[in-house]
């Protein structure tokens, strides 16, 4: 088990909607990337923060955003969600640097379900 | 873009089978890597990787190695067990003289074994 942990577990929303997902990353860990994982798919690459900035961006929208705090913690933020945005978001936690820098942590992720 | 493809699944074995999972990606440079495994219930974990041409990475039985020539990574173990079945997944990070790359990886869409006693 992983000290990456998510929150909320699951999530039910409306289209158009905004939501706020939550990411501790493992203790000693700067560097948070988040995935999206539709079902039956592999996870996406939406973007990575590396002390406390953006670092990396996949194909997402810009309505796709995020923060991450000094603690190294990170947010994810959707605004106007739509249909397709019902998936399992994932964040993973890195050390880049150290003895464990190219292995990723995942946490188990947060259900999101738009209706 | 970097892509990666894995072979359609899912996969049923028995016990102590041998078991092939190919992966071949596209990608520029030279990228990493990565198998990854999502047991039932749990959080996706590195199983094994490679960072070079003809580089094998190993873990629990399971090995891969890093074909340039053929753009290919397959995962393979001599005997599986019940306890291996889950969801396998193909990965690639990009090249980068930095650690952050290893967090931006492309997967693939994964393959579901099964192995029965």
């Amino acid at each position: 088990e992983t000290g990456v942990t998510q929150s909320p577990t699951h999530l039910i929303k409306t289209r158009g909607q905004q939501v706020t997902l939550r990411c501790s990353s493992q203790s000693g860990h700067n560097t948070v990337s988040w995935y999206q994982q539709a079902l039956g798919q592999g996870p996406q690459f939406i973007f990575q923060y590396y002390r406390e900035e953006e670092n990396g961006r996949g194909n997402f929208p810009p309505r796709f955003s995020g923060l991450q705090f000094p603690n190294y913690s990170s947010e994810l933020n959707v605004n106007a969600l739509e249909l397709d945005d019902s998936a399992l978001y994932l964040c993973a936690s890195s050390s880049p640097g150290t003895g464990t820098g190219e292995k990723l942590f995942f946490g188990s992720g947060t259900q999101l379900s738009v209706l | 873009g970097n892509s990666v493809t894995q072979m359609e699944g899912p996969v049923t074995l028995s016990e102590e089978a041998f078991l092939t999972i190919n992966c071949t990606y596209t990608a520029t440079g030279y990228p990493s890597l990565f198998w990854y495994v999502q047991y039932p219930g749990e959080g996706l974990q590195l199983l094994l990787k490679a960072t070079k041409a003809d580089d094998k990475g190993s873990n629990k039985g399971f090995e891969a190695t890093y074909r340039k020539e053929t753009t290919s990574f397959h995962l393979e173990k001599g005997s599986v067990q019940v306890s291996d079945s889950a969801v396998y997944f193909c990965a690639l990070a990009p090249h980068n003289a930095g650690g952050t790359s290893y967090g931006k990886l492309t997967f693939g869409q994964g393959t579901i074994l099964t192995v029965h006693p």
